[in-house]
């Protein structure tokens, strides 16, 4: 158990709907990314949170959005859903911001399927 | 952009065999980051390497970072059906110093 909480598990939906992905980084990590995996990518980092603040982005789609809240849980939200967004959304988190310098620790994962 | 590829994408041993996979980014490195993700589940980090030319070991895995800094190797020595999952090189890269992960080196051990 890395710490890391991820809700839900599991997410189906259809196309053109927009969901919602929740992630509590572990306790005390002020860093919060967000990567997706699917067959043919791999692990692509899609945006980080540092104490409430973006500090970087990746390949995120406009159609995706995320936020850090004041308790440091961040939200990954997914609109316009389509059949390509099916994927293992990975939520990390570390206790610096230098995320190419430090351990993160994954949290469980969401998968989400649009049908 | 910068890439950083693995070879092999996949190797299936038999239980007892040496097992190597290679990293390869196409800039230098600062540092360089293995993780191990077992099927089903996430990527949980093994170790990071910092200096040219270092070398780690985790009892049977053995971790090693090119002098160029360039490129790393993990080797585990004996496999176990334990070590059955994906493992990921990753190392920062871009403006913002992103951890750009590998291409990942699928691992099956037959009993």
């Amino acid at each position: 158990d890395s710490g890391v909480t991820q809700t839900p598990k599991h997410l189906i939906t259809a196309t053109g709907q927009r969901v919602t992905l929740r992630c509590s980084p572990r306790s005390g990590d002020l860093s919060v990314y967000w990567y997706q995996q699917s067959l043919d990518q791999g692990l692509q980092f899609l945006i980080q949170y540092y104490n409430g603040e973006e500090r970087a982005k990746g390949n995120i789609l406009e159609r995706f959005s995320a936020q850090q809240f004041p308790d440091l849980h961040s939200e990954l939200n997914l609109s316009s859903l389509e059949l390509g967004d099916s994927a293992l959304y990975f939520c990390a988190s570390s206790v610096d911001p230098g995320q190419g310098y430090n351990e993160q620790f994954f949290g469980p994962g969401t998968r989400l399927t649009v049908l | 952009g910068q890439q950083v590829m693995q070879i092999p994408q996949y190797q299936h041993v038999q239980e007892g065999e040496d097992f190597t996979t290679y990293c390869n980014s196409s800039t230098t490195l600062s540092n360089i980051q293995w993780y191990k993700q077992r099927p089903g589940g996430h990527p949980v980090f093994l170790i990071q390497l910092v200096k040219s030319g270092e070398v780690k070991k985790q009892k049977r895995l053995t971790f090693q970072f090119g002098e160029a800094k360039k490129n790393s190797s993990l080797h585990i020595t004996a496999t176990q059906t334990t070590d059955v999952g994906t493992y990921f090189c990753a190392g920062p890269g871009g403006a913002t110093n992103k951890l750009i992960f590998g291409t990942g080196t699928l691992l099956a051990v037959q009993p």
